[in-house]
């Protein structure tokens, strides 16, 4: 079993939907969780993080966290074709982060 | 965010040359930097720690003699490919942290992609 699952994709959904994107995790030692925006042929871009259970918002994107689930979520509001890109999940919780695959995202005008 | 830069950004070489690829912390000193590994439609294969003014870390499977890593200074880490053959060609990442308020956060340079021929 992997630490880090994400589903790879790929979503498709029309321009203003909302998107969930989600990740499940099987070490309860990571205390650090970062989603990561990636476009084609460049380094991820890092979007949000947060190092507790609940809820984060900044702008048209919230982070989720229930560390009790140990599953971590993403969700674009208003989403736009400029949010197609590759989002990836990120946690740890001592020296590494481990990444999830990656959900390649694309919002269709 | 922290900026880390990522030079250069793509490179094409023939088998049995070096590569170097440098990483650099611009607003901020990075005592760790990590160097990262991605093939098409894959996520990131982390392959060694960088640690300033030590030897480098590096993950299991990755060829130390292969891959050189140096971290010479608090902004600067460099990543060679020694004798580069078509299977190294990938896309390399660099990232660094911005301790002490975001501690496991990591900031990415921009990639290199490296093309051997």
């Amino acid at each position: 079993q992997k630490e880090v699952e994400q589903d790879p994709g790929p979503l498709s959904v029309p321009e203003g939907a909302i998107v969930s994107l989600n990740c499940t995790y099987s070490n309860s030692a990571f205390q650090y969780f970062m989603w990561y925006r990636q476009y084609s042929r460049k380094g991820p871009e890092l979007l949000m993080y947060t190092y507790s259970s609940g809820n984060k918002e900044d702008g048209r994107f919230t982070a989720q966290v229930d560390k009790s689930s140990k599953y971590i979520s993403l969700f674009i509001r208003d989403s736009q074709p400029s949010d197609s890109a590759t989002y990836l999940c990120a946690m740890g919780g001592a020296q590494k982060l481990v990444f999830g695959q990656g959900t390649r995202l694309t919002i269709n005008p | 965010g922290a900026v880390v830069s990522q030079h250069p950004s793509w490179v094409i070489c023939k088998s049995g040359t070096s590569v170097k690829i440098e990483c650099r912390s611009l607003d901020f000193q990075a005592t760790t930097m990590f160097w990262y590994r991605q093939f098409p439609k894959q996520s990131l294969m982390l392959m060694a720690t960088s640690n300033e003014g030590s030897k480098a870390t590096y993950e299991q499977g990755v060829e130390k003699d292969k891959f050189l890593i140096n971290h010479a200074s608090l902004t600067l880490s460099t990543l060679t490919v020694t004798s580069a053959h078509p299977e190294d060609s990938s896309f390399y990442i660099c990232s660094a942290r911005d301790p002490p308020d975001r501690d496991l956060v990591a900031f990415f340079g921009q990639g290199t992609r490296l093309t051997v021929v």
